[in-house]
């Protein structure tokens, strides 16, 4: 059972462009949750998702940012128009059951640098 | 490979019991190891270790890191029931975040 994957790795974008993270959860996982962790700082929470529902997305910046899950295929996070400020590293766990806090499993992540 | 690992899987104690919880790595470009408490929505960054030997403390929990051993220790005196959750160890190698599987820790009255 592979973990969490999540891709690409790194990612360079100019100012403007696009950004798609992809993130694979683990198998029999419907629970999805992406992060971004600035340098020196913890994890910040973005959205949690479920197949085809976005349930909170509290963390989430208004604009330029959407995250989906589809029913078949990896859960993506889309930085529209990015920004030098969106450079971080994105993180995605994953999880069978509702609360983070009682299974889940983290990616890789992908570090995005906006240049 | 780069991987991360932790010990126990799986820990229940009384409250006011003191807890040690380890963490081990094996990474070609260490940069930093942290501990996280895994709560409902999302992990608490509890402390960044980067130099070995340096205790970082917090209240009752407190961690240490051993980089000639490659592992770090999370140590959380007089527990109480707010303790229980998962613990993460995660390691920046400088590509990428490695986690651990965590450590469930349950408090019980």
């Amino acid at each position: 059972n592979a973990g969490v994957m999540q891709n690409p790795r790194h990612l360079v974008r100019r100012r403007g462009q696009e950004a798609r993270l992809r993130c694979s959860p683990m198998k029999g996982h419907s629970h999805v949750y992406w992060y971004r962790q600035l340098p020196e700082e913890g994890l910040k929470f973005m959205v949690y998702l479920q197949k085809e529902n976005i349930i909170d997305e509290s963390g989430m910046p208004k604009e330029r940012f959407s995250a989906e899950f589809p029913k078949e295929g990896p859960s993506i996070l889309r930085i529209q128009q990015v920004v030098r400020g969106d450079s971080a590293a994105y993180f995605c766990a994953s999880s069978p059951l509702r609360a983070l806090n009682t299974e889940a499993f983290f990616g890789q992540g992908t570090r995005l640098t906006v240049v | 490979e780069d991987k991360v690992v932790q010990s126990p899987l799986s820990l229940v104690v009384h409250e006011g019991d003191t807890v040690t919880l380890n963490c081990s790595y094996e990474v070609t470009n260490f940069r930093s190891l942290l501990w996280y408490k895994q709560e409902k929505k999302a992990p608490t960054f509890l402390f960044m270790l980067t130099s070995s030997g340096i205790e970082k403390k917090s209240g009752r929990l407190s961690s240490i890191l051993d980089k000639k051993e490659l592992f770090s220790i999370l140590n959380i005196t007089a527990t109480q029931t707010g303790d229980s959750a998962i613990y993460l160890c995660a390691v920046d190698n400088n590509n990428d975040m490695r986690f651990g599987a965590g450590t469930r820790l349950t408090v019980k009255p």
